[in-house]
């Protein structure tokens, strides 16, 4: 079955770059999903990276994706207080754009 | 917009009662989930829907039951509240079309089985 993983915490020093790391299981992902949830809310999409693509840049977001390791990456320029959150990378699965979900990374910023 | 809406917020049961967990959107989309998360695992998928009057299992169905009679609506049912149903529940949906289409979440149902 399809499994999702991520490290459960990760602290940083506001102005640093923050890397949250994900692998998968599932080789016929399409696509993968980078979700912020803040405290007491539901997810957000942050960005998204489509199976054929290697990198992709929005902002202070980076995505890269390696394929042969099933090996995504969420890198946040620049860090802000107003990103700690907990970051869920996902992959879409099934007919129905089902989502599996990793266990979400709880993003710290210090000051 | 509203997006999607799940009513109440906040529930409080004894084990043994029954609710019912209502999710709203009103964007047209053909598709809709509901997921539960608990802490360190994530949210998984409990059934889901991919039109009006059709339901499906997801990965941990068992204790609830859906229905979508309206196209807008997704009810999830509680028959017998167990303490392992104590979790935050969220409800998405989304289009149904080929490309990227992006999930959108409401703001979660905490339940507290005691």
């Amino acid at each position: 079955g399809e499994d999702v993983e991520q490290s459960l915490f990760l602290s940083v020093r506001e102005g640093d770059s923050s890397v949250i790391n994900c692998t998968y299981t599932d080789s016929s992902s399409t696509y993968l999903y980078w979700y912020k949830q803040e405290p007491g809310a539901g997810l957000q999409l942050l960005t998204y990276i489509f199976s054929n693509m290697d990198m992709k840049q929005d902002q202070r977001l980076t995505v890269l994706l390696n394929k042969k390791d099933k090996h995504l990456s969420l890198r946040i320029a620049d860090t802000q207080t107003g990103d700690s959150a907990i970051y869920f990378c996902a992959e879409r699965v099934g007919s129905a754009r089902q989502l599996t979900f990793g266990s979400g990374t709880q993003l710290t910023v210090l000051p | 917009n509203a997006g999607v809406t799940q009513t109440p917020k906040f529930r409080v049961l004894k084990t043994g009662q029954s609710m019912t967990l209502l999710c709203a959107q009103d964007m047209n989309h053909e598709y809709m989930y509901w997921y539960r998360q608990d802490p360190g695992m994530g949210l998984r998928l409990i059934h889901y829907s991919v039109g009006e009057g059709t339901t499906a299992k997801g990965e941990v169905p068992d204790g609830y039951n859906v229905s979508r009679l309206k196209k807008q609506n997704f009810l999830l049912g509680l028959e017998s509240a167990a303490p392992s149903q104590t979790s935050v529940y969220f409800c998405a949906s989304s289009y149904s079309r080929s490309g990227n289409t992006e999930a959108f979440f409401g703001q979660g149902t905490r339940l507290t089985v005691v």
